[in-house]
């Protein structure tokens, strides 16, 4: 199983700060095949990014992925009130696993 | 509109048994793999089971291989997962997710469900 690491825990940060969440693969993982989901307080996860770094519709281009292989980051250029959640990220190439989440907070 | 309602959950007791829905509605359901993901509380998300469009492809976590079952009827856009055996660990909101294509392998997950509350206490 491809277990996923995601780094920082927490995240505290200030509107309008660059937000970068690092998601550590502990395989490589197959023909990026790699989700990024928010989740905020009492909703259901929502799909930002698939294939590793394409925006989901309706995504803002605040949002963005990049990575390979082990290694892969989504970026929050500039964030918005809205944006303070839950993210996850996930692997669809071997079964599929999540990462345990990095909490962006409010500083 | 992509649309994905949940039903079933409830409190049971350890060893019982319940029965998840999932209604969908604003696409072709049968074109499209379907998951059930899981959330216990306080916790992250945890895939549990998998089935392609023409529910020829099936499959399950290791922690609920067995005791689980997932199925869908194409005919009443619905999905399924009847949940045996059930465990304290069980204890979860019960997503149902769409799969991006109609197989299973390769496919993100697109549109979620609001969620359905299972616990399992004495």
């Amino acid at each position: 199983e491809i277990v996923l690491t995601q780094s920082p825990g927490t995240l505290s940060l200030s509107p309008g700060e660059r937000a970068t969440l690092s998601c550590r693969a502990s395989q490589s993982i197959s023909a990026y095949y790699l989700s990024w989901y928010q989740q905020k307080p009492g909703q259901a996860p929502r799909l930002l990014i698939y294939g590793v770094s394409s925006r989901a519709t309706g995504i803002p281009d605040r949002f963005s992925g990049s990575g390979s292989g082990t290694d892969f980051t989504l970026t929050i250029s500039r964030l918005e009130p809205e944006d303070f959640a839950v993210y996850y990220c996930q692997q669809y190439g071997s079964s599929r696993t999540f990462g345990q989440g990095t909490k962006v907070e409010i500083k | 509109e992509v649309q994905l309602v949940e039903s079933g959950g409830g409190l049971v007791k350890p060893g019982g048994s319940l029965r998840l829905s999932c209604a969908a509605s604003g696409f072709t359901f049968s074109s499209y793999s379907m998951n059930w993901v899981r959330q216990g509380p306080g916790k992250g998300l945890e895939w549990v089971s998998s089935i392609s469009g023409s529910s020829s492809y099936i499959y399950y976590a290791d922690s609920v291989k067995g005791r689980f079952t997932i199925s869908r009827d194409n005919a009443k856009n619905s999905l399924y997962l009847q949940m045996n055996s059930l465990r304290a660990e069980d204890t979860a909101v019960y997503y149902c997710a769409r799969g991006s294509g109609g197989y299973y392998y390769g496919e993100h997950l697109d549109y979620w469900g609001q969620g359905t509350l299972v616990t399992v206490s004495s």
